[in-house]
């Protein structure tokens, strides 16, 4: 069974930073694409950044671009999105998710429960 | 980038109700496109793939159509799990969700 659990997330003030993690388990890491996606409170989903298989292809909306990094530990089998310059803007419900395939372009097909993060002072 | 628009944003229902959500893309997205339901306080959940291809596990009475830039998720008839919000994804061109609809009860 495919699992995804996502940590790291929590209160922080604006300005700093934050790491989430995404645990995942249940199929062959490597061979697929994986992203994550917010929702801020009461709105709709966001998709904030993705990343291929491999790890060598990378993709950040424009709203997190310069602040947000993507990575994955393959020996891991971990996920990671590591976030600087936090605004209250990014509050919100983060999601780690699963590709369908391990290149571009993709659909969900695994979500984990999420972990929230709010920014605020 | 492709905005992906949903209507209506809210749709009032009953049990037994059929139930038709559209989503039009500002340009052509092919079939590429994906539908998910999100019960409230949950994450959201594969519904439909390539426009039209039903994800393993969901009731049959979940059917997507379209191509190009407009697409619609039909449920035959409502059930009492099926009031929730319902997102279209288009993937042809990076990623973009709709706005999403809520399905309430009437």
């Amino acid at each position: 069974e495919v699992q995804l659990l996502e940590s790291g997330g929590g209160l922080v003030q604006p300005g700093g930073s934050l790491r989430l993690s995404c645990a995942a388990s249940g199929f062959t890491f490597s061979d697929y694409a994986m992203s994550w996606v917010r929702q801020a409170p009461g709105k709709g989903l966001d998709w904030v950044s993705a990343i291929s298989g491999s790890g060598g292809s990378t993709y950040y909306a424009d709203s997190v671009k310069g602040r947000f990094t993507i990575s994955r530990d393959i020996s891991k089998n971990t996920l990671f999105l590591q976030m600087h310059s936090l605004r209250a803007e990014d509050t919100a419900v983060y999601y780690c998710a699963k590709g369908h395939i391990s290149g571009w372009y993709f659909y969900i097909d695994c979500w984990g429960q999420g972990t929230l993060v709010t920014v605020s002072s | 980038d492709i905005q992906m628009t949903q209507s209506p944003s809210t749709l009032s229902a009953s049990v037994g109700d059929r139930v038709t959500i559209t989503c039009r893309a500002s340009q052509s997205i092919s079939s590429w496109l994906a539908w998910y339901q999100q019960r409230p306080g949950k994450a959201p959940k594969l519904l439909i793939y390539k426009a039209s291809s039903l994800e393993s596990g969901v009731p049959s009475r979940f059917s997507g159509s379209g191509s190009g830039t407009e697409f619609t998720l039909t449920i035959s008839s409502l059930q009492p799990d099926d009031f929730a919000t319902y997102y279209c994804q288009q993937y042809n061109s990076y990623w973009t969700f709709g706005q999403g609809t809520k399905v309430e009860i009437k």
